[in-house]
């Protein structure tokens, strides 16, 4: 049973315009969900954080949003750029376990 | 900061032989470290989790006697792949983690093949 779901396998989107990635998860355990980027054979880079005490952060073009009762969070990037084409992952623990991965959505980022 | 190494980047060996995977973390003290395997365009599958100084957690249907994992200091964890087969060929990544903290840094992953 996969707790941390990315329901879209890809997104297209325009340079300068904002991209939206969604990930669900199924465990009210969890409360602690990072975004981490990826491309090909490379390890994942850590973006961006939320605790489940709040239901939003932000760090420059990157924005996560948490809505605890829809078990449901989103990763904005605006404005989306080239450099931001890549594989990006969802994950999510409860403090001090290993953390679970969604199986990612890869974006597209056109100019 | 938060930077985590691994070594090699990539191997190549023979069926039956063992290889070993390094993960230093190298700006931080990491109490614990993660194992993860990833197959093309799949997620990342956790396979073992360990603690500065003591045995790995595996997860369920990983073989211990297979991957053995050592993490004998707060800077240091290996993955050695016992007797490997074609079937392991895979990217492997390895994960650091704070005392207390709860973002983990990720290592730029090995690839492994096994002819």
């Amino acid at each position: 049973d996969q707790q941390v779901k990315q329901n879209s396998p890809s997104l297209s989107v325009q340079e300068g315009r904002i991209s939206i990635l969604n990930c669900d998860y199924t465990n009210s355990m969890f409360d602690y969900f990072l975004w981490y980027k990826k491309y090909p054979a490379e390890g994942p880079t850590f973006l961006i954080s939320i605790s489940s005490i709040k239901d939003k952060n932000e760090d420059g073009r990157f924005t996560v949003f948490l809505n605890k009762s829809a078990k449901h969070l989103s990763l904005h990037i605006v404005p989306s750029q080239p450099g931001d084409s890549a594989v990006y992952f969802c994950a999510a623990n409860q403090a001090g376990t290993a953390l679970i991965f969604g199986k990612g959505t890869t974006l597209s980022v056109s100019s | 900061g938060a930077v985590v190494s691994q070594h090699p980047s990539r191997v190549i060996c023979k069926s039956g032989t063992s290889v070993k995977i390094e993960c230093r973390s190298l700006d931080f003290q990491a109490t614990t470290m993660f194992w993860y395997r990833q197959f093309p365009k799949q997620s990342l599958m956790l396979m073992a989790t360990s603690n500065e100084g003591s045995k790995a957690t595996y997860e369920q249907g990983v073989e211990k006697d297979k991957f053995l994992i050592n993490h004998a200091s707060l800077t240091l964890s290996t993955l050695t792949v016992t007797s490997a087969h074609p079937e392991d060929s895979s990217f492997y990544i390895c994960s650091a983690r704070a005392f207390g903290a709860d973002t983990q840094y990720f290592g730029p992953g090995t690839r492994l093949t096994v002819l």
